[in-house]
């Protein structure tokens, strides 16, 4: 079954530890996304990528870096100069067509304790 | 910047009746997309509709409906005859086409949809 598959689900950090967060796709789609949720609210870009090697900032990325080496794969780092990150992480794709709508992960919640 | 605008942090609806979600949004581009996203409490997206800014006719889903007022910069989602399984999360997305390049997509701070039976 083609998807979006993000993990783990569930992810505990201590402070000052980096950690990467995976996020894999097989519906060969063009973009790919991270964004940030926060209780009760919406959900903030972080980081997006078009192609291969490429990828710009969002409207938070201080903290955190990704790498887009191939296609399928969009993984993000929580570094320790991320000041809050616990929260809930939303990784999706898309093609670039028209109007085709982007496709969601299950998300990763990430602690810090 | 492009940004996305959700005016009401809650609403609540009768079931089987009409209740209507809000969004605006700030542009300089002609041409763009908008999408509305349901989260359950599974915290899954779940795409609901989407409009093609260049499409001047509304978009329709079986009971769910949007009124697209270009000039205005608004977007609003109308959901008939709601059901139980309308309560969640509704987030309203915008999102830049591919001819500026790596696309954009943005969303608003979110609605939370209550179904009173």
């Amino acid at each position: 079954d083609g998807g979006i598959t993000q993990s783990p689900k569930y992810l505990f950090r201590k402070e000052g530890q980096n950690v990467t967060l995976s996020c894999e796709q097989n519906l060969n789609h063009d973009a790919m996304y991270w964004y940030r949720q926060d209780p009760g609210q919406g959900l903030r870009l972080i980081y997006y990528s078009q192609i291969v090697n490429d990828f710009q900032k969002g409207d938070i990325a201080e903290g955190y870096s990704v790498s887009r080496e191939k296609k399928e794969s969009f993984p993000l780092t929580v570094t320790s100069a991320q000041k809050n990150p616990t929260a809930f992480y939303l990784c999706a794709s898309s093609m670039t067509d028209r109007v085709t709508e982007a496709f969601f992960g299950q998300g990763t919640r990430l602690t810090v304790v | 910047a492009q940004t996305v605008t959700q005016s009401q942090p809650e609403m609540s609806v009768q079931e089987a009746e009409t209740v209507t979600l809000s969004c605006t949004y700030d542009t300089s581009e002609s041409d763009y997309y908008l999408f509305w996203y349901k989260q359950p409490p599974s915290r899954q997206m779940i795409l609901v509709i989407r409009q093609e800014a260049y499409k001047q006719q509304n978009a329709t889903e079986n009971r769910f409906s949007v009124n697209f007022q270009k000039a205005a910069k608004s977007f609003s989602l109308k959901i008939s005859d709601s059901q139980l399984g309308d309560a969640a999360m509704y987030f309203c997305a915008y999102r830049t086409p591919t001819l500026l390049g790596a696309q954009k997509l943005v969303f608003g701070q979110g609605t939370r949809l209550t179904i009173n039976p």
